[in-house]
């Protein structure tokens, strides 16, 4: 049971170009959500998914996009790289049923990208 | 709104020492409140969650509903307790906000 698994581990982009992160997950999580972490400003949600074939913005979406085909997986898109997108990105999954407790966040090891 | 707020980016303190990390939220239904803990360079990992009451690695927290606050206490801080922690809310479904997080560091 790896849990959430995220690659590459890092990344060095030039402005202008694009990458996919991955992110799978082995639990059967239904949700699943990525955050980027900057410097001092702790987690910002850039997208979640409530289950295959959903998605939805978090508080910081632009310059991503996501898709969620199977439960597993939950790529994360940059098409046109920015300085600005230079952070860590941290991929998590979690589960909850209504009228559940639900579980905490589950979190992959991250994602270091450099954009110049 | 669900906001997370935690008042000290950086907390020092001798080991040996207390240690207390405050965290305070505003929310208006009834928030699960959680505590994440991130090591050097590893990812974060969920240190203790409110519903649970239980005590991780000497560390306890206890959720004030009339003051909204959910701070992390140890009492006798050690080396090993450095790390950035980071206070989290859960609201209705599985909606997790996170605190600016603040950066322990145990002094020998």
């Amino acid at each position: 049971n790896a849990g959430v698994t995220q690659t590459p581990k890092f990344r060095i982009l030039k402005i202008g170009q694009s990458m996919t992160l991955q992110c799978t997950q082995d639990m059967n999580h239904n949700y699943m959500y990525w955050y980027r972490q900057d410097p001092g400003m702790g987690l910002k949600l850039i997208y979640y998914s409530v289950g295959a074939g959903i998605t939805d913005k978090g508080e910081v979406p632009n310059g991503y996009n996501v898709s969620r085909s199977t439960t597993e997986d939950f790529p994360l898109r940059l098409e046109l790289a920015a300085p600005s997108q230079t952070s860590v990105y941290f991929c998590a999954s979690s589960t909850w049923d209504r009228g559940q407790l639900g579980s905490p966040l589950h979190f992959g090891n991250g994602t270091r990208l450099t954009v110049t | 709104a669900q906001r997370v707020t935690q008042p000290e980016k950086l907390l020092s303190v001798f080991k040996g020492a207390p240690v207390e990390l405050k965290c305070n939220y505003s929310y208006s239904g009834s928030p699960e409140l959680f505590w994440y803990v991130q090591y050097s360079r590893q990812r974060l990992q969920l240190l203790l969650r409110h519903i649970s009451r239980e005590s991780i690695k000497g560390f306890t927290a206890d959720l004030n509903k009339g003051e909204t606050s959910f701070h992390l206490k140890k009492p006798f801080a050690q080396e090993e307790d450095s790390a950035m922690y980071y206070c989290a809310l859960k609201g209705y479904g599985q909606n997790f906000v996170f605190g600016p997080g603040t950066r322990l560091s145990v002094l020998p």
